[in-house]
């Protein structure tokens, strides 16, 4: 089955922890993004990769890290520098960068 | 960053009824998606529209691209329970790096 996977469904973090979201898909594409959902908003791009070993910024990328080693995988990493961490976090993937992208089911963040 | 104006904000409809909703922008877009998002899932495509004027049918399902290219409308016919989630627009440009969303669209249909 091809697809996009997200783990942890939920996420649970102490203040001053950093925490690792993972996302795997495996539809070939090239280009992987990360986004961060909130109540009464829109989706907000925190970051986005084109090709294996290349990133870039998006709005919101304070407080996050990334990485693309392998093509199929792209995790985020919530720094403590994260203020408020709390939100529903979606990871897609699109053959291209101009191409229609395709979600996860996501996972919600919860600070304790 | 960049966000598409969408509205209706939210909509109650009984079953049965037709339904409409739009996403306006103040640039042009090349791309217009729209995606339908259930409660705790990720956002799932519904239709994509690539060109000005053109409208796409999936189902009940129909989506415009705007003649301007700086909107798009979406509308569902005889809506029926599962209908029910939060409808979201998307939008890219030229530049063609990026896709920006709108606010969201929840839609209840009453039985």
């Amino acid at each position: 089955d091809g697809g996009i996977t997200q783990s942890p469904k939920y996420l649970f973090r102490k203040e001053g922890q950093n925490v690792t979201l993972s996302c795997e898909q495996n539809l070939n594409h090239d280009a992987m993004y990360w986004y961060r959902q909130d109540p009464g908003q829109g989706l907000r791009l925190i970051y986005y990769s084109q090709i294996v070993n290349d990133f870039q910024k998006g709005d919101i990328a304070e407080g996050y890290s990334v990485s693309r080693e392998k093509k199929e995988s792209f995790p985020l990493t919530v720094t403590s520098a994260q203020k408020n961490p709390t939100a529903f976090y979606l990871c897609a993937s699109s053959m291209g960068s101009e191409e229609t992208q395709y979600f996860g089911p996501g996972t919600r963040l919860l600070v304790l | 960053g960049q966000q598409l104006n969408q509205s209706p904000q939210s909509m109650f409809i009984q079953e049965g009824e037709d339904v409409s909703m739009n996403c306006t922008s103040s640039s042009i877009f090349n791309t217009w998606l729209w995606y339908k998002q259930d409660p705790g899932e990720g956002p799932v495509l519904l239709i994509a529209l690539y060109k000005a004027g053109e409208l796409t049918s999936n189902g009940r399902l129909t989506a415009q691209f705007g003649i301007t290219r700086k909107d798009s409308f979406l509308n569902i016919s005889a809506s029926i329970p599962s209908d029910v989630g939060i409808y979201f627009c998307a939008g890219q440009g030229p530049a063609g790096n990026q896709f920006y969303f709108g606010t969201g669209t929840s839609l209840t249909v009453i039985p």
